[in-house]
């Protein structure tokens, strides 16, 4: 599996749009970026998922370089509700384990 | 549809004890993932099961073991119980055991809370 690097941690402020970058210098050819969200005390979520260009759901945007290897997830319009911490991974082989590194840990406030 | 349920939701057990932690997947999910979360070592991966087989493990000891049963609920246990085993264990399933492949994405349960004294 690809390793991941993303910032430990983030803040923002409500209403603005965060921006959170990782880099995935070994990714594979079919290999897949996903995004995962957690909340204290809970399991992580699925957020959004992409191969390629540009990915765009109801929560976020997932823009994905021509050599892949990097990514960035867009939340538009930030809450105080976002404040999580999310996760970037990469993989595709089906099943195969999710390997969650670190995450960055977004503080939003108002 | 319902979600992935855990049970219990919080359990305190005592050094050297045993302790065993039930999942349901989602209806019609064939894969059951367990994993590991504490403040020091973040999420890691415990096990994976699909259609009863245990099909990926991670870098954990024997003490930990599990399986699954033909309806897809899984059991992980906990042998000989450490204070360092004190964590939130999550499961997770999906449609294949691939979190990553496209439109496979997991689904976690809320957790165990488990704290061995």
């Amino acid at each position: 599996l690809a390793k991941t690097t993303q910032p430990i941690s983030m803040d923002s402020y409500e209403g603005q749009e965060v921006n959170i970058t990782c880099s995935h210098n070994n990714i594979a050819t079919n290999d897949y970026i996903t995004w995962y969200q957690q909340f204290p005390s809970q399991g992580p979520r699925f957020i959004i998922q992409g191969y390629k260009t540009k990915v765009t759901n109801e929560v976020a945007s997932l823009f994905i370089p021509a050599d892949r290897k990097s990514s960035t997830l867009s939340l538009p319009r930030v809450s105080l509700s976002d404040t999580a911490v999310y996760y970037c991974l990469v993989g595709g082989q089906a099943g195969t384990a999710l390997i969650f590194g670190k995450g960055t840990t977004l503080s939003v406030s108002s | 549809k319902a979600g992935v349920t855990q049970t219990p939701r919080y359990l305190i057990k005592t050094r050297g004890q045993q302790v065993t932690l039930s999942c349901s997947p989602i209806s019609g999910h064939r894969s059951v993932s367990w994993y590991q979360q504490t403040p020091g070592q973040g999420l890691q991966f415990l096990f994976e099961y699909f259609s009863e087989t245990q099909r990926n493990k991670g870098n954990f000891p024997g003490r930990f073991s599990g399986r699954q049963f033909s309806n897809s609920r899984s059991e992980m246990n906990v042998s000989t119980l450490e204070l360092g085993d004190s964590a939130l264990y999550l499961c997770a399933s999906s449609l294949d055991g691939s979190g990553l492949a496209a439109y496979n994405e997991q689904f976690f349960g809320p957790g165990t809370r488990l704290t061995v004294l």
